[in-house]
């Protein structure tokens, strides 16, 4: 069984660029997370979708960030204009559904510079 | 709000040693509660995981047990090898039951040597 993609693995940008990332859950999962992880720090969530509609984004910086998951399928997290506070890797986890209990499976994260 | 709280790393054991690493959370209602791994150049996986209280969680040779009254999930192992070198992440998931966001702690990163 094919795991969580993520591409790219590694971007540096400059501050007030954008920037795109792009995840592919596992097949058949209802249930898409990014996380954002400070170095030294655990994940935080930023965005929680259930198919295509979004559960929970009370964490994700609205003014700058946006995140959408057509079809209920792929998901992209975009950052426009980034801030050198940026830097961190970006994670996507899926499950089976939202519920407590199940597994979330995890991606190896794109890695963002902002300079 | 709802956090968790891990001992600060890095931790160095010799193998074969044995291993604690102290993870407390502070949660309303029954929070779900697992134990996150990471290890060098891969990706988050579930180690364990433990859904309500006094319910112990176990895998590979590492336990921890769901302590309500302590309002702790400290994760264990009897005797480490140097391929348990890794970062460990404790994580809960807050009731409801709906939403599985995960709440993480800060991790420890634990070194074995041979």
């Amino acid at each position: 069984e094919a795991g969580v993609a993520q591409s790219p693995r590694y971007k540096i940008i400059e501050k007030r660029q954008s920037v795109a990332f792009w995840c592919n859950p596992i097949s058949g999962h209802a249930t898409l997370y990014w996380y954002q992880q400070i170095l030294g720090q655990g994940p935080k969530l930023l965005i929680q979708f259930q198919n295509n509609g979004v559960v929970d984004d009370s964490q994700l910086p609205k003014d700058r960030f946006s995140a959408e998951r057509l079809k209920g399928v792929d998901s992209t997290l975009k950052i426009q204009p980034a801030k050198l506070e940026d830097s961190a890797v970006y994670l996507c986890a899926s499950s089976i559904s939202g519920r407590t209990y199940n597994e979330q499976f995890f991606g190896p994260g794109t890695r963002l510079t902002v300079l | 709000g709802d956090s968790v709280t891990q001992m600060e790393g890095p931790v160095t054991l010799s193998e074969e040693a044995f291993l604690t690493i102290n993870c407390t959370y502070t949660a309303t209602g029954y929070p779900s509660l697992f134990w996150y791994v990471q290890y060098p150049g891969e990706g988050l996986q579930l180690l364990l995981k433990a859904t309500k209280a006094d319910d112990k969680g176990s895998n590979k040779g590492f336990e921890a047990t769901y302590r309500k009254e302590t309002t702790s999930f400290h994760l264990e192992k009897g005797s480490v090898q140097v391929s348990d070198s890794a970062v460990y992440f404790c994580a809960l998931s807050p009731n409801g039951g709906s939403q599985g966001n995960l709440i993480f702690g800060k991790g420890t990163k634990l070194s074995v040597k041979p």
